[in-house]
């Protein structure tokens, strides 16, 4: 089975850090993903990378960068957290863009004080 | 699936029941589409998947229904138990790749077992 792990399931901040969540998937997988999870808005696409170096912008990429430097890796940075950055985020990849589900990892609960 | 604002749409079902939740999707040229399974804490799971060139797919206990004249999914779950308490998201990815063109998500909705 694919595993998508995520390195931190609660994370608590204060406003101005410099944030890094790190995902990492055992697959192989081409595509990995960046999302947040909101009550009510449920998930909003961050960044997604298609390829090593390669990355594109989601719905709602103000406020973040990414980093994929390994094929296995992809790192969602808060250059500077805020309060309105916490939340749920959830780390996905996927083979294929078009034919295949995304596998997600259990998330990253990430609070901005 | 829509936003309904702060509070998700909820299913109450006594176990031993069937459940049925449905979802709107938006684009009608969308190819594939996939319900995920998320528990309290964790993750979006898998749990079926169909594409547009079906109506209908079963797995074990669970059925997707797919209505294409009304852009309608349905999940259907037989004999409904606690572990199936979860909140239910449909997911469709349209047929052109860009930027703006990735697997889209609905709002999801809370299916709530009552033993």
């Amino acid at each position: 089975d694919v595993k998508v792990t995520q390195s931190s399931r609660y994370l608590v901040k204060r406003t101005g850090e410099k944030v890094f969540l790190e995902c990492v998937q055992d697959m192989d997988h081409e595509n990995m993903f960046w999302y947040r999870q909101d009550p009510g808005l449920g998930l909003r696409l961050i960044y997604f990378s298609y390829d090593v170096k390669m990355k594109e912008k989601g719905d709602i990429p103000e406020g973040y960068s990414v980093s994929r430097e390994k094929k296995e890796r992809f790192s969602l940075i808060l250059e500077s957290a805020s309060t309105n950055q916490t939340s749920m985020y959830l780390c996905a990849s996927s083979l294929s863009l078009f034919t295949d589900g995304y596998t997600f990892g259990s998330g990253t609960r990430l609070t901005v004080v | 699936g829509e936003s309904v604002g702060l509070h998700l749409p909820t299913l109450s079902v006594q176990e031993g029941d069937n459940s049925i939740i449905n979802c709107a999707y938006s684009n009608s040229a969308s190819d594939y589409f996939i319900w995920y399974k998320q528990e309290s804490g964790k993750g979006p799971q898998f749990i079926i998947d169909i594409r547009s060139n079906m109506d209908k797919r079963q797995g074990q206990r669970v059925t997707v229904l797919l209505n294409k004249t009304v852009k309608h999914l349905s999940l259907q779950i037989a004999a409904t138990q606690p572990g199936d308490s979860a909140v239910y998201f449909c997911a469709e990815i349209p047929p052109l790749l860009n930027a703006g063109n990735m697997l889209t998500f609905g709002g999801g909705t809370r299916l709530m077992v009552k033993p």
